[in-house]
């Protein structure tokens, strides 16, 4: 199992950013998958799950703002994040259950 | 949704000693938890899945037990490179992952 995110990066409050996971060693379609996130200095925290046939649940913190979908012909999932808040600085890590990729900086601010 | 209930929060030990951190579940989670080990500034490394099956890679010092909702995970003979923070993960309904350990030596 590979997950390589990307797409992270400085982002005014208010605005938007969509971050990608690519993923290989398995068949990404036949999987639900997840983002979860870990703030500067905090604990981890889940943030969203797609299922295999694109069912989607979201944390409250994110609801109405992010959404995460996925591509199977490309073997990636993403992550819409909009109206981003300071508070959703944080690295960003696409997870198949317990494994994870190495994960990707969203920093918001001004 | 459930809950995962980490303790204690923080722990000193002396090298060479056995410590054990727990994690409880808001139910049964059905042996669907895992182990996470995170040093100061980098990702999380996977330790234990399936509440006992260590990665490889993992050294055998590190092992966790337990069922139902109510979990633990030891490290026999801890050396100073386990200085880290813990988090437990449970991965049988959605994810939740318990507040986290960070383990000093004195």
């Amino acid at each position: 199992v590979q997950l390589v995110e990307s797409g992270g990066g400085l982002v005014q409050p208010g605005k938007s950013l969509k971050l990608s996971c690519s993923a290989s060693g398995f068949t990404f379609s036949s999987y639900g998958m997840h983002w979860i996130r870990q703030a500067p200095g905090k604990g981890l925290d889940w943030v969203a799950y797609i299922s295999s046939s694109s069912g989607t649940v979201y944390a409250d913190a994110v609801k109405g703002r992010f959404t995460i979908s996925r591509d199977n012909a490309k073997n990636t999932l993403y992550l819409q994040l909009n109206s981003l808040k300071s508070e959703d600085t944080a690295i960003y890590y696409c997870a198949r259950g317990y494994n994870w990729g190495q994960g990707v900086m969203v920093t918001v601010s001004s | 949704d459930i809950q995962m209930t980490q303790s204690p929060p923080s722990l000193s030990a002396s090298l060479g000693d056995k410590v054990t951190i727990t994690c409880q579940a808001s139910q049964n989670i059905n042996k669907y938890i895992a182990w996470y080990q995170q040093k100061p500034g980098k990702a999380p490394r996977l330790l234990i899945r399936y509440t006992s099956t260590l990665e490889s890679g993992t050294p055998s010092r590190f092992s966790g037990s337990g069922s139902g909702r109510d979990y633990s995970f030891s490290i026999s003979n801890v050396e100073s490179e386990d200085i880290a923070s813990y988090y437990c993960l449970q991965y049988d309904n959605l994810l939740t992952f318990g507040s986290g350990t960070k383990l000093e030596i004195k």
